[in-house]
């Protein structure tokens, strides 16, 4: 049971804003939500993460909604390099939950 | 600073051989750790995870399992390899200093190929 959903793939062109959506209609209310990315044959690296309010940092931008159901990472505008899968993961207690993930392409 | 290590990085073995990966944490204490499995093509699986020297909780049924002899040592065993332990198996700690927020930091892989 990942927990969350999110679409298995998508595509972005260079130098343009991504919105990747993730659902999580089971969570509770002490769950954070993590974004990690993950670079072929690499272990995956930290993006960003947040409970209730929308949260910015160097490397992207996390809206959640009102009732927690769901969250959208952004990236402002996507580069070659931000090519990846993206797991949007439930914090619980001491258990980090990944999906399956959202393989990103980026379009040159 | 904390680095994370894991050994080996690559592993080819026949099935029904036995299996050790040994994962090590530098540079901070009392980390919980924590063993994943990633399947070709797929997302990553929680196997174990250790909040302390001798306590492993573990997530999935199998024929695997984990030891935290040491703080900073993690170690993934098998008596007997099955062909679907191939797989990538990644070790990640993260920090109890930090809030119950605090990021995973992840090794860096060892790849399992069961022939």
């Amino acid at each position: 049971d990942a927990k969350t959903t999110q679409p298995n793939s998508m595509e972005s062109n260079e130098e343009e804003p991504v919105h990747l959506p993730c659902n999580h209609s089971t969570i509770s209310g002490t769950d954070y939500i993590h974004w990690y990315r993950q670079l072929p044959s690499q272990g995956p690296e930290y993006v960003i993460h947040g409970l209730t309010s929308n949260v910015n940092n160097r490397m992207a931008s996390l809206a959640i909604a009102e009732d927690r159901k769901s969250s959208t990472l952004i990236l402002h505008r996507a580069t070659l390099r931000d090519a990846a899968v993206y797991y949007c993961i439930r914090f619980t207690g001491n258990q980090f939950y990944f999906g399956t993930g959202t393989s990103l392409t980026v379009i040159p | 600073s904390q680095t994370i290590h894991q050994w080996p990085a690559t592993l080819v073995q026949p099935v029904g051989s036995p299996l050790s990966l040994e994962c090590t944490v530098e540079g901070t204490s009392n980390p919980n750790l924590y063993w994943y499995r990633q399947a070709a093509g797929r997302g990553l699986q929680l196997l174990f995870y250790s909040v302390g020297i001798g306590q492993i909780s573990s997530e999935v049924p199998q024929n695997l399992s984990a030891s935290r002899p040491q703080d900073r040592q993690f170690i993934l065993s098998s008596k007997k390899l099955l062909l679907s332990d191939s797989g990538f198996y990644l070790c990640a700690w993260r920090g109890l200093g930090l809030s119950n927020t605090g990021e995973l930091f992840f090794g860096e892989g060892s790849r399992l190929t069961v022939l």
